[in-house]
């Protein structure tokens, strides 16, 4: 029972070109989460996508930032033109959703990957 | 925003010491995590908290949600040298059982052999 996979596990990118960051969650698992690590800091929550819905951006950069998760594959983080400050640890979270199992409570819990780093130069 | 705050930022101790970790947050939350990340790799759950004044153990572990909501502590006994690494505690507020977790900045803890 594989967990979550992200890939590339590491990437380096110069400035200007486009990173692409991939999430396959758990089997059975419908709702995935986007988070950004920079050093010595926690981790920033970004992006909450359904099969083929963003629920909450709240957290996504206005520009060069997109994310995706269509009916078929794996989420996709996209970032545009990348610059130096894009360098950080890219998570990747996913929990059952209303059709899995669920706490007593109706809380799910997050489920993440090893990470995506991306390097700018 | 919501905040989770966690300090201090590193701890040093010696294995086989006991060790507490507290987060506090200005927000009510209905759900309190721990995870703990090792280097290179992706935060690991410890413990789930989903009930204001739970307290749950997980082998070394013991964590409880403060009644008012707003705190939780991790306590690790007798530590060893795996237990290195870094702790986050994670919150989700009321609206929503597959809203975001907001996270602390994290403790990091070193363990002298």
């Amino acid at each position: 029972n594989a967990g979550v996979m992200q890939n590339p596990r590491h990437l380096v990118r110069r400035r200007g070109q486009e990173a692409r960051l991939r999430c396959s969650p758990m089997k059975g698992h419908s709702h995935v989460y986007w988070y950004r690590q920079l050093p010595e800091e926690g981790l920033k929550f970004m992006v909450y996508l359904q099969k083929e819905n963003i629920i909450d951006e709240s957290g996504m950069p206005k520009e060069r930032f997109s994310a995706e998760f269509p009916k078929e594959g794996p989420s996709i983080l996209r970032i545009q033109q990348v610059v130096r400050g894009d360098s950080a640890a890219y998570f990747c979270a996913s929990s059952p959703g209303t059709g899995g199992p669920i706490h007593p409570s109706g809380a799910n819990v997050l489920t993440f990957g090893a990470g995506s780093r991306l390097t700018v130069l | 925003g919501q905040q989770l705050n966690q300090s201090p930022q590193s701890m040093f101790i010696q294995e086989g010491e006991d060790v507490s970790m507290n987060c506090t947050s200005s927000s009510i939350f209905n759900t309190w995590l721990w995870y703990k990340q090792d280097p290179g790799e992706g935060p690991v759950l410890l413990i789930a908290l989903y009930k204001a004044g739970e307290l749950t153990s997980n082998g070394r572990l013991t964590a409880q949600f403060g009644i008012t909501r707003k705190d939780s502590f991790l306590n690790i006994s007798a530590s060893i040298p795996s237990d290195v690494g870094i702790y986050f505690c994670a919150g989700r507020s009321l609206t929503g059982a597959n809203s975001k977790l907001t996270f602390g900045k994290g403790i990091t803890l070193s363990v002298r052999p």
